[in-house]
């Protein structure tokens, strides 16, 4: 079975400083891992993916995460936080079964992210 | 990636009755799936749906209180059966491709049990 911890489920920071939001997973097999970021009254959009190529993966709006095997972490960082960042993140996990798993999503529990002026 | 275009986007219905959710994919995808998620909480699997066949639901959800439909490669629909207010929620489908991807969303449906 495979699960997904989002440690903390509010992140506050000010315009500017760093954001890091937490993501551990537990997964028997090698797992694939994604953020995701939704906006009020909105779906989900994905900001990056790790699907086993490089352990430092870049996605979209400056967001980056590392993917680190021996934490079971998938870290979801940005060096300098704007206001249009303040969303739910949320950190997901899937994995390779004879190809009948893709998109088939275990969630965290979310992180509200506030980002202040 | 494709576009999930998802309707109704938001509804108010009464309690007892149901509503059928619709998503339609502009191009064909292998997999899709419907999610739940209730007020505060994260997004929960209902059920992959298969083309042509009975969709696979997942612990906890059953086909007479949630049955799918999956005509072709890129329309789905959910339906939400004698409703209760338990049942508010966003409901959201996702669809996935035929290589190692990321799933791609609807913008959801937010429905409302009175």
């Amino acid at each position: 079975a495979q699960s997904v911890t989002q440690l903390g489920s509010h992140v506050s920071v000010s315009e500017g400083a760093l954001v890091l939001l937490r993501c551990n997973y537990s997964s028997s097999v090698p797992p694939y891992l994604f953020w995701y970021v939704q906006y009020p009254n909105q779906g989900l959009q994905l900001l990056l993916k790790y699907t086993s190529a490089a352990t430092l993966v870049k996605g979209i709006n400056g967001f980056e995460a590392e993917f680190k095997k021996s934490e079971t972490s998938f870290h979801l960082t940005k060096p300098s936080a704007h206001m249009s960042d303040a969303a739910e993140y949320f950190c997901a996990v899937s994995f390779n079964a004879g190809g009948t798993s893709y998109g088939k999503l275990t969630f965290g529990q979310g992180t509200i992210l506030t980002v202040h002026p | 990636s494709a576009v999930i275009s998802q309707k109704p986007s938001r509804d108010i219905c009464q309690r007892g009755t149901s509503l059928t959710i619709q998503c339609q994919v502009d191009s064909q995808v292998t997999m899709m799936f419907w999610y739940r998620q209730q007020p505060g909480q994260s997004l929960t699997l209902i059920a992959t749906a298969n083309q042509g066949s009975e969709a696979t639901y997942e612990s906890g959800f059953v086909i007479d209180k949630f049955p799918i439909s999956r005509p072709n490669l890129t329309f789905s629909t959910l339906t939400v059966s004698n409703m209760s207010p338990e049942d508010s929620s966003i409901y959201l489908c996702s669809g996935s491709g035929t290589v190692i991807t990321e799933a791609f969303f609807g913008q959801g449906t937010r429905l409302t049990v009175v």
